[in-house]
């Protein structure tokens, strides 16, 4: 079975402070796939990244950062110097060869204050 | 290019009767999926489409719902004598094949059963 855990339902930061969302995940499948997703107050899901099972390489995109450890099957994501359009939802998910769905984690509800 | 659409963005309903929703891929993407949205249960997979081959219907939660997908592009998803715990968003998305690549969401049609 595949399971991803987000153990942080909601976080609030001050503007400008780093924030780390966790996301662990379940999988038997030795080829996978990890996603982010950041779903804003409008509602559509929005494509963040897409990690392989293969490659550990963390990844560094402008203020956003993920933190792939097979080890501990983790998959965080970073934010720094957070901004007030950063309030969102953040979802992770996995995917398998296994199946061809998205298994999503509960969210984690970020809300960033001026 | 054009992303998912998905129509209509709103619907409400009366408790047993049939609605039809409809998303419309991205161009090219051959591989299409139907998750559902609801505060209690997250997001749930319900069916998913590859080009010509049978659909897999493993998530759909009752004989109620049903899809298709003509042409291989546009899907409707139809749901039979809706009942109340019908209520949620209906969240379509595609990916350019099924191997582990990202799927693009749509902005989701928001049923509501009264």
């Amino acid at each position: 079975a595949q399971k991803v855990t987000q153990a942080q339902t909601e976080i609030s930061v001050v503007e400008k402070e780093d924030v780390t969302l966790d996301c662990v995940y379940e999988t038997r499948d030795t080829t996978y796939y990890l996603f982010w997703y950041k779903q804003p107050p409008s509602g559509e899901l929005v494509f963040l990244i897409r990690r392989n099972s293969f490659d550990e390489q963390n990844e560094i995109s402008g203020r956003y950062s993920w933190n792939f450890q097979k080890s501990t099957s983790s998959f965080n994501f970073t934010i720094t110097a957070s901004q007030v359009v950063d309030s969102a939802v953040y979802f992770c998910a996995l995917n398998s060869n296994s199946g061809y769905a998205l298994n999503f984690g509960k969210g984690t509800s970020l809300l960033v204050t001026p | 290019g054009a992303g998912v659409s998905q129509s209509p963005s709103n619907k409400v309903t009366e408790k047993g009767k049939d609605v039809e929703l409809r998303c419309d891929p991205i161009s090219g993407h051959t591989a299409l999926y139907w998750y559902r949205q609801s505060l209690g249960q997250g997001l749930e997979f319900l069916i998913y489409f590859q080009g010509n081959s049978a659909p897999d219907k493993s998530g759909l939660p009752s004989d109620r719902f049903s899809a298709e997908r003509t042409g291989g592009s546009v899907s409707t998803l139809t749901i039979q004598r809706t009942q109340q715990e019908d209520s949620a968003v209906y969240l379509c998305a595609s990916s350019l094949d099924n191997r582990g690549r990202e799927q693009y969401f749509g902005p989701g049609t928001r049923l509501t059963v009264t």
